[in-house]
Formats: structure tokens, sequence, C-alpha cells
């Protein structure tokens, strides 16, 4: 089992639609997660993220987190084009190394 | 610097050749990391130092790679009698000192091994 799972996709969404990206974990010691966006040929960039249980909304984006399922999603509101692109999940322990799921393929198709 | 800085961006190197990756974190960034991304795959932890220690190199693949940091600050990668499979973009990334603080992402080194 990894430890840190992403569905790859490719999600395919309509322009304006909502884009719901879902990512588990196995450790229930971890403790804060992040969300980075990645265009291809591109290095990650951060665009979420998430300590405590429950929502977190910045502009079209809410990150959501519930520790008990281990669970963290991303949801983008008012999909635009600009955002196709793969997503990837960060989960932390501690102090240490940022484990990265494999990446979910957005596309939004005007 | 403003942001993290990788050289070379890209590199080219014969099988069994060494070469050094090098990597210039943002200034006052006390953590600093090495991952890997094959083409089309996620991000492969390779290792990270706090300060000039590396507390977790349990990502490198083989005794063929090494690195280490200096003065707190640049670190290099170093790949030794490189193989075909080695080659992908290494990426390296810096935060600072708290792990609940996101990470920052130079731009890679493209590595193709022929």
């Amino acid at each position: 089992q990894k430890e840190v799972e992403q569905n790859s996709g490719p999600l395919s969404v309509p322009e304006g639609a909502i884009a719901s990206l879902n990512c588990t974990y196995s450790d229930r010691g971890s403790q804060s997660f992040f969300w980075y966006r990645q265009y291809s040929g591109k290095s990650p960039e951060l665009i979420m993220f998430i300590y405590s249980n429950g929502d977190k909304e910045d502009g079209r984006f809410t990150a959501q987190l519930n520790k008990a399922s281990q669970y963290v999603s991303l949801l983008i509101r008012d999909s635009q084009p600009s955002d196709s692109a793969t997503y990837l999940c960060a989960v932390n322990r501690d102090a240490g190394k940022s484990t990265f799921g494999d990446g979910t393929t957005l596309t939004v198709k005007p | 610097g403003a942001g993290v800085s990788q050289s070379p961006s890209n590199k080219v190197t014969e099988k069994g050749k060494d070469v050094e990756l090098r990597c210039d974190p943002i200034s006052g960034h006390t953590a600093l990391y090495w991952y890997r991304q094959s083409l089309g795959q996620g991000l492969e932890f390779l290792i990270y130092f706090q300060g000039n220690s590396a507390p977790d190199k349990s990502g490198l693949p083989s005794d063929r790679f090494s690195a280490e940091r200096t003065g707190g600050s640049v670190s290099t990668l170093t790949i030794q009698r490189t193989q075909q499979e080695d080659s992908a973009v290494y990426l390296c990334a810096s935060r600072q000192g708290a792990g609940n603080s996101p990470l920052h992402f130079g731009n890679g080194t493209r590595l193709t091994v022929t």
C-alpha cells in the first residue's frame, strides 16, 4: 500500500464545473497536508495547505481534511482551462520528509 | 536568491559516467530536499537535509547515489556510474525549518543517460 494514494485520472470536467480531487494517506501520525499544482514540464507549486480537520477556502479552491478517515480533498470551483494540470497531494508527519502521491491529471474543457 | 536555483538545467551523459547536480536553496531555509520524477510519474523522495545533516536518506536508490550539503546552504547530489534508469528530472526543494511549512521547488535538472 502506498503511503499517499490519489486517483491517477485523467479527470475531465467542463469549464465552470466543480473539480473534486481526492487523496488518502496511511500514516495516522500525519500532521500537515499540502496540494501542489504541476503544469507539464514545470515544477510543482503550492496551491493550498491544511492542518486541522474541516474545510479551508482560498478563492476558488477549498481543501477538506478528515483525519479520522485519513482523507484530504481539493475542490476547484468554476474550473478554468488554465486549471488543467497535475495535482499532487503531499503529507508530512513531522519536520521530516513530505511524501507525495502520484498525482491526478485534471483537464478542464472549454 | 529569490528562489531555489538548480544547475545544470539539462544534463546528457554517457552510461557509466559520474554526474553532479547542484541545488542552491532559498536563503534562510534550513531544510533541503531532493526528489526524482520520472516521465509521467509522481515525486520519489531521495534525501532531505536539516542544516548540514541528513536525518533521512532512505530514498536513495543505491550506493551509487550520494548527497552532501555544506554551510547549511548549497547541496550537491552525485550519481556515480550512471545507468539509463537514472534518467529523470531531479527536483530540489527547500523550506523554512518547520515541517508544516510548504516546499519551494527549483526548476529541476533533467538528466538523460545515453
